[in-house]
């Protein structure tokens, strides 16, 4: 069965303080990994896809990295409108839908 | 640029009754997925439609039902409603099936 864990489950930062988020996923052939924000009580937002072991994609303050087991979002110089759940879904080969984890709520302190 | 648009954006209902929501994908998105969401926890697979065929069905109950219609649009009809059916239902597209999804900003519904 597929899986997705999340960790840290919160994760309180100050402005300014880079640190990263991790995704561990259990899948039988990987078709992509994605990353999405959520804020409360709103749609998740999309990241970033990423397909392949090495694969890094990075936008503004984030950046996203995957291995063969596990992907991080690193956040750099994050600001208070950063604060929101983040998270990471998996979609297996042989399926359409995305399993997700149960996502890391990040709060930035002004 | 045009996003995924659900109806309605909230919704009451008491137990037993029945509900449709709807939901308009991104143009020219073939694929439409439908999640659930309770309090705290993370999006739940319900069911998914590629080219207005049903293509992966996941934890939906046999109460609710779905069907993309020839315009693309999905509808997710639920009935005898239950308390616990009380949750976010989003709704996201896709311009393909091996792609990222783009989420709507769902209907919350209550049961009472």
């Amino acid at each position: 069965e597929d899986q997705v864990t999340q960790s840290p489950e919160a994760l309180r930062l100050q402005e300014g303080e880079s640190s990263s988020l991790n995704c561990s996923y259990t899948v039988s052939g990987l078709r992509g990994l994605f990353w999405y924000r959520q804020d409360p009580g709103k749609g998740p937002e999309f990241l970033f896809t990423l397909y392949s072991a090495g694969e890094e994609k990075e936008k503004e303050r984030l950046k996203a990295t995957l291995t063969k087991k596990e992907s991080f979002l690193h956040i750099t110089a994050p600001k208070p409108e950063d604060s929101a759940t983040y998270l990471c879904a998996v979609q297996a080969s042989r399926g359409q839908n995305f399993v997700f984890g149960p996502g890391t709520r990040l709060s930035v302190l002004p | 640029a045009a996003g995924v648009i659900q109806s309605p954006r909230h919704l009451i209902k008491e137990k037993r009754e029945t509900a449709t929501l709807k939901c308009y994908p991104i143009p020219r998105h073939d694929t439409v997925y439908w999640y659930q969401q309770g309090p705290g926890q993370d999006p739940q697979f319900l069911i998914s439609f590629y080219e207005k065929m049903q293509s992966d069905k996941g934890s939906i109950p046999d109460r609710f039902s779905a069907q993309q219609f020839s315009d693309y649009h999905s509808e997710l009809n639920m009935s005898s409603l239950e308390l616990g059916d009380s949750a976010l239902y989003f709704c996201a597209s896709s311009p393909g099936r091996n792609t990222e999804a783009f989420f709507g900003q769902g209907t919350r519904l209550t049961v009472v």
